[in-house]
């Protein structure tokens, strides 16, 4: 089993549309948790970051929940510049500063 | 502007020939890493350095050698023991010990390699 792991996508969805990622993570010490944002033949760029009561940034709500050990990202009315690869983020304790990526999950918006 | 510095961002090599890949970081983080990205696939890592003068394997290690001898610094050699190395290579940077909301990771622009 993956330490992180991501819905498989790709998830494609009308502009207006509220779309939902998760994220499960296997290493209960993990410490830190991100959204990154990759578009096509590009670097990861933070989205956001995700704390344990949860934080909003415009569209975009990210959510964390320790006891089933997920994340997830919740995007609402959607637009065509949301078209990209959400990659999760982990980064645990027990191995200071080692980060695990999930695998992306690729999102189309259509108009 | 502070950032991370990735070169060359494209690089042709040719069989059996080592090649390196440079990383600099002006953002006084303590924490380097090296990803490698596969088409479609999402990030497997390389090595990660933590200090100066210490680095560890990542997921992926074989067939690649890195050393950090400076802060700022932390090169990516591919070498002839990689067999398959054409992919997308990004660098990182990130401090350590900040807590969970201190330590945001920042990448470089990447080095795309091509084996010819």
């Amino acid at each position: 089993r993956k330490e992180v792991e991501q819905d498989p996508g790709p998830f494609n969805v009308p502009e207006g549309a509220t779309v939902a990622f998760n994220c499960t993570y296997s290493n209960s010490a993990s410490q830190s948790f991100f959204w990154y944002r990759q578009d096509c033949r590009k670097e990861p760029k933070l989205l956001m970051s995700v704390y344990s009561s949860g934080n909003e940034d415009g569209r975009f709500t990210a959510q964390l929940n320790r006891a089933s050990q997920y994340i997830s990202l919740l995007i609402r009315d959607s637009k065509l510049s949301d078209s990209a690869t959400y990659l999760c983020v982990v980064i645990h304790n027990t191995n200071a500063g080692k980060s695990t990526f999930g695998d992306g999950t690729t999102l189309t918006v259509k108009p | 502007d502070g950032g991370i510095t990735q070169s060359p961002k494209y690089l042709f090599r040719k069989e059996g020939q080592n090649v390196t890949l440079s990383c600099e970081q002006n953002l006084n983080h303590d924490a380097m890493y090296w990803y490698r990205q596969d088409p479609g696939q999402g990030l497997r890592l390389i090595y990660y350095s933590q200090i100066v003068n210490d680095f560890q394997k990542g997921d992926i290690a074989e067939g690649y050698s890195v050393s950090r001898e400076k802060k700022e610094s932390f090169p990516l050699t591919v070498t002839s023991a990689q067999k398959n190395p054409t992919a997308f290579y990004l660098c990182a940077s990130t401090y350590s010990n900040r807590g969970p909301s201190g330590n945001t990771i920042y990448f470089g622009e990447g080095s795309w390699l091509t084996v010819v």
